[in-house]
């Protein structure tokens, strides 16, 4: 079974610090993986996704693939009170995705 | 666009009662999906489709059934209401090429 596992935190950071965010698939043959945030009671958003190992920076945001370990992380830099909110992790293999329970962040103003 | 539509937002059902949870997509997407989300857990696939008249099913299927009639429609129906039932639902459409959109959610509860 295809699993996604991420510490579900809470996480706390000061404004202006960076948060990071980590977690650990089982599949090999996953091909992309995807970082979402979710506002409580709202639906998950797309940040950014990373196919390639290596860092894949966007804005604020760099996610980080390491297929050799299975790792993938999201980098947060210059926290922002609007970035409190959980962030799940998930995986895909072609058109089947998986997801992590998610990490709870709270960035303190 | 208006994206991935969901109807109705909220709903109250009593157990063994029966509803349809809405769903359209105006972007064309061949896969569609539908994920339920208990709290502090992630998201589990109940049934996903991959075209109109094609549908299989995920993770957690027991107690649900879907249909895909049309590019744009995946209705997910509801048998026999349990409380066990008791989540928020989401839809989703995949465009093919690493982008997966949800719809806004349906909370329900079975009392």
């Amino acid at each position: 079974q295809k699993e996604v596992e991420q510490n579900s935190g809470p996480l706390s950071v000061p404004e202006g610090a960076i948060a990071s965010l980590n977690c650990t698939y089982s599949d090999r043959g996953s091909q992309s993986f995807f970082w979402y945030r979710q506002y409580s009671g709202k639906s998950p958003e797309l940040i950014m996704f990373i196919y390639s190992n290596g860092d894949k920076e966007d804005g604020r945001f760099t996610a980080q693939l390491n297929k050799a370990s299975q790792y993938v992380s999201l980098l947060i830099r210059d926290s922002q009170p609007s970035d409190s909110a959980t962030y799940l992790c998930a995986g895909n293999t072609g058109n089947q995705f998986y997801f992590g329970t998610g990490t709870s962040l709270t960035v303190i103003p | 666009n208006a994206g991935v539509t969901q109807t109705p937002k909220f709903r109250i059902l009593k157990i063994g009662q029966s509803m349809t949870l809405q769903c359209t997509q105006d972007m064309n997407h061949n896969y569609m999906y539908w994920y339920r989300q208990d709290p502090g857990m992630g998201l589990k696939l109940i049934y996903y489709s991959v075209g109109a008249g094609i549908t299989d099913k995920g993770e957690v299927p027991n107690g649900y059934n879907v249909s895909r009639s049309t590019t744009e429609d995946f209705p997910l129906r509801l048998e026999l209401a349990a409380p066990s039932q008791t989540s928020v639902y989401f839809c989703a459409s995949y465009s093919g090429a690493n982008v997966l959109t949800f719809g806004a959610g349906s909370r329900l509860t079975v009392l």
